[in-house]
C-alpha cells in the first residue's frame, strides 16, 4: 500500500506571495492533518480535515487555510507569505474512527520564503 | 493544555550501548502515547505506541512503557546501531482534540 505523498517536495517563494501544497493520504484513510515543523517552534498542529470538512484547528493565523476533496486528497494554502513561514510542512493521514488515532506522515514539503 | 517534555540532545552513544530517552507528559484525560523517528531529509515514521496505562509498545528492538503514575513514556533500546542515528519525538494524542502534541525531539548519534 502506498504511503502518504506530498507535492512538491521543495518550494522557494518570495515574501507576499501565496503557496499551495498538496497531500494524498494512504488509500482508505479519510482524515488528513497538517503540521508545521521549524527549528524554533518544533512540530505544531495546523488543522485536520475529514469528509471534506475542517474538524480541528491549531493556533495559526487565518493566512493558513486548507481544504479536502471527495477523494480525501488535501491541499494547504498560505497567503501573504512571511519569512517566518519557512518550514517543513508535514501531512499525516489516519483512519479517524480508531481510538488510537495513530497518524502516518508523508515526507514533507520544504518551503523557503525569501 | 497538553504538553510533552523530552530530554535535550544530542545523545551520543557508541554502537551496542544501551539507550534511554526520557519523555514526560501533561494531559487531561487518558491520551495515547507515541514515539516517532525522523531520519535526515525525511518525514516522521511511527516507531511504537501505547494506548493505556501499563501498556508496553515495542518495535525494532525499541520499547516504551506507559506509566500513568509518573506520566512518563521513556524510550529504551538494549543495543543501538549506527543506523539508529536520527531524531526521536515523543507525542501524545488527545482523543477529544484529535491532534498530536509533540515534544521538542532528541537527536541520537551512534558512533561505530
Amino acid at each position: 500500500k502506498a504511503g502518504v505523498t506530498q507535492t512538491p517536495r521543495y518550494l522557494i517563494k518570495t515574501r507576499g506571495q501565496q503557496v499551495t501544497l498538496s497531500c494524498s493520504p494512504i488509500s482508505g484513510h479519510r482524515s488528513v492533518s497538517w503540521y508545521q515543523q521549524t527549528p524554533g517552534q518544533g512540530l505544531q498542529f495546523l488543522f485536520e480535515y475529514f469528509s471534506e470538512t475542517q474538524r480541528n484547528k491549531g493556533n495559526f493565523p487565518g493566512r493558513f487555510s486548507g481544504r479536502q476533496f471527495s477523494n480525501s486528497r488535501s491541499e494547504m494554502n498560505v497567503s501573504t507569505l512571511e519569512l517566518g513561514d519557512s518550514a517543513l510542512y508535514l501531512c499525516a493521514s489516519s483512519l479517524r474512527g480508531t481510538p488510537n488515532y495513530e497518524q502516518y506522515f508523508g515526507p514533507g514539503t520544504r518551503l523557503t520564503v525569501t | 493544555g497538553d504538553s510533552v517534555t523530552q530530554m535535550e540532545g544530542p545523545v551520543t552513544l557508541s554502537e551496542e550501548a544501551f539507550l534511554t530517552i526520557n519523555c514526560t507528559y501533561t494531559a487531561t484525560g487518558y491520551p495515547s502515547l507515541f514515539w516517532y523517528v525522523q531520519y535526515p531529509g525525511e518525514g516522521l515514521q511511527l516507531l511504537l505506541k501505547a494506548t493505556k496505562a501499563d501498556d508496553k509498545g515495542s518495535n525494532k528492538g525499541f520499547e516504551a512503557t506507559y506509566r500513568k503514575e509518573t506520566t512518563s513514556f521513556h524510550l529504551e533500546k538494549g543495543s543501538v546501531q549506527v543506523s539508529d542515528s536520527a531524531v526521536y519525538f515523543c507525542a501524545l494524542s488527545d482523543r477529544g482534540r484529535r491532534a498530536l502534541t509533540f515534544g521538542s525531539g532528541t537527536r541520537l548519534q551512534v558512533q561505530p
